[in-house]
């Protein structure tokens, strides 16, 4: 089982307060990548990174802002949170160029 | 970039029965071509993957098929049973990239 954790799990937060979720991982992997998977399963790319200090934006423009300081530690925020920021967030990381190991993802909701 | 099609997006069989779900990709520098399956509540989970240089690659009730020239693969499932039933990914890679492309994903339900 990877090991890789995304702290919270549900998070249900009212517009305007700034959000951060917490994405880890213990195996080593420069690689680490956020995801939006919207009601009809399909993953967008929303951030990814080749490592510390190094931040790309994906395909799917988001508001969200992310940082790497530390190899094991992705985290993402949301500066101003909106109702279309409602949805499932999944945070992975590779090494190499193989297999991608997510975490069990942070459902939010913004009301 | 990578363009990905993947069908069906809704599979329902019976226990037992086979299941088949195929990828076809654009980019012909791909090289490595990976399955993941989601369970509800969780995120998806690696279940087989092939590389170019090899056609077909089986592990006890998976399978999965790798046709270069026509741009496509596929995941073969045989005796399906209903913890089976999940969200199915494909997501090939182009050899110079870290990113792959996902499919937008095939819901598989397996009825008792």
């Amino acid at each position: 089982e990877a090991d890789i954790y995304q702290t919270p799990r549900y998070l249900v937060i009212g517009t305007g307060k700034k959000i951060t979720l917490e994405c880890s991982q213990t195996m080593g992997h420069d690689k680490m990548y956020w995801y939006q998977q919207d009601p009809g399963m399909e993953l967008h790319l929303i951030h990814y990174s080749y490592g510390v200090n190094s931040t790309e934006k994906g395909d799917l423009s988001s508001e969200s802002t992310v940082s790497r300081i530390r190899t094991e530690h992705f985290p993402l925020t949301l500066e101003s949170a909106r109702p279309s920021h409602t949805s499932q967030y999944l945070c992975a990381s590779s090494e190499f160029r193989d297999e991608q190991y997510f975490g069990p993802g942070t459902r939010l909701t913004v009301t | 970039g990578e363009n990905v099609e993947q069908h069906p997006s809704t599979l329902s069989v019976q226990e037992g029965d086979s299941a088949v779900i195929k990828c076809t990709y654009s980019d012909s520098a791909s090289n490595y071509f990976p399955w993941y399956k989601q369970e509800l509540g969780k995120g998806p989970q690696l279940i087989i993957d092939i590389r170019s240089n090899v056609g077909e690659k089986k592990d006890q009730r998976i399978a999965v098929t790798l046709n270069k020239t026509a741009k496509h693969f596929s995941l073969h499932i045989t005796e399906t049973q209903p913890e089976d039933s999940a969200v199915y990914f494909c997501a090939p890679r182009s050899g110079g990239s870290y990113i792959p492309t996902f499919g937008r994903g095939t819901s598989l339900i397996v009825h008792p």
